[in-house]
């Protein structure tokens, strides 16, 4: 069956820009996630939505950050106004409870 | 305290030898253990689950799990070039939530 997609894969943008990063979790898994890891880093948990349950928003690291999951199935997760230190790879991740499973990711440069 | 805790490594080992990755995690309640491998410029992938004390094995790799000691681990037995990555353990958080949460992983290399 098809995993989680994630689009697009590599994203460069300046400074100032706003981005939205779009991710396909595997079909009928509730629960997804957004991580963030920068080059030798460990994942840095950024928001967490569980079903009808209000999103868990504690990883996101400022206001411009902000994500919604439509209809219980794809999210997207937007930054405003991108500074340089937001440049990461982005994941996204879908669990129907047994662990997750993520997708390939969207890496982000920001010039 | 960190929540789940690795060492960061670098473990490295000589193939066919067996690789210990260790794990601990502060929530007592917690229900579910993940490891995960992660290849340089990849995505994790997960590679064992466990959710019982004891051992669960399939193939080259066994997960051990003790509760009392809050504690599990990954063994890789007759190790492989292949598997040099970063090893990460997940632990499913036991409040209502049940947010997974993540250690920094550990940094294996198998030297041929």
């Amino acid at each position: 069956g098809a995993g989680v997609s994630q689009s697009p894969s590599n994203k460069v943008t300046e400074k100032g820009k706003d981005v939205e990063l779009r991710c396909d979790p595997i079909s009928g898994h509730t629960a997804l996630y957004w991580y963030r890891q920068s080059l030798g880093q460990g994942l840095e948990f950024l928001i967490y939505f569980q079903g009808n349950s209000a999103p868990d928003k504690s990883g996101l690291p400022s206001d411009r950050f902000s994500a919604e999951r439509t209809g219980g199935s794809v999210s997207t997760l937007t930054i405003q106004r991108t500074q340089q230190e937001d440049s990461a790879v982005y994941l996204c991740a879908s669990s129907a409870g047994t662990g997750v499973y993520f997708g390939p990711g969207t890496r982000l440069t920001v010039t | 305290q960190k929540e789940v805790e690795q060492n960061s490594g670098p473990l490295s080992v000589p193939e066919g030898a067996i690789a210990s990755l260790n794990c601990t995690y502060s929530d007592r309640g917690s229900q579910s253990f993940f490891w995960y491998r992660q290849y340089s410029g990849k995505s994790p992938e997960l590679i064992m689950s466990i959710y019982s004390n004891g051992d669960k094995e399939d193939g080259r790799f066994t997960a051990q799990l003790n509760k009392a000691s809050q504690y599990v681990s990954l063994l890789i037995r007759d190790s492989q070039p292949s598997d040099s990555a970063t090893y990460l353990c997940a632990v499913h958080n036991a409040g209502n939530n049940r947010k997974l949460i993540w250690g920094l992983g550990t940094s294996l290399g198998v030297n041929p």
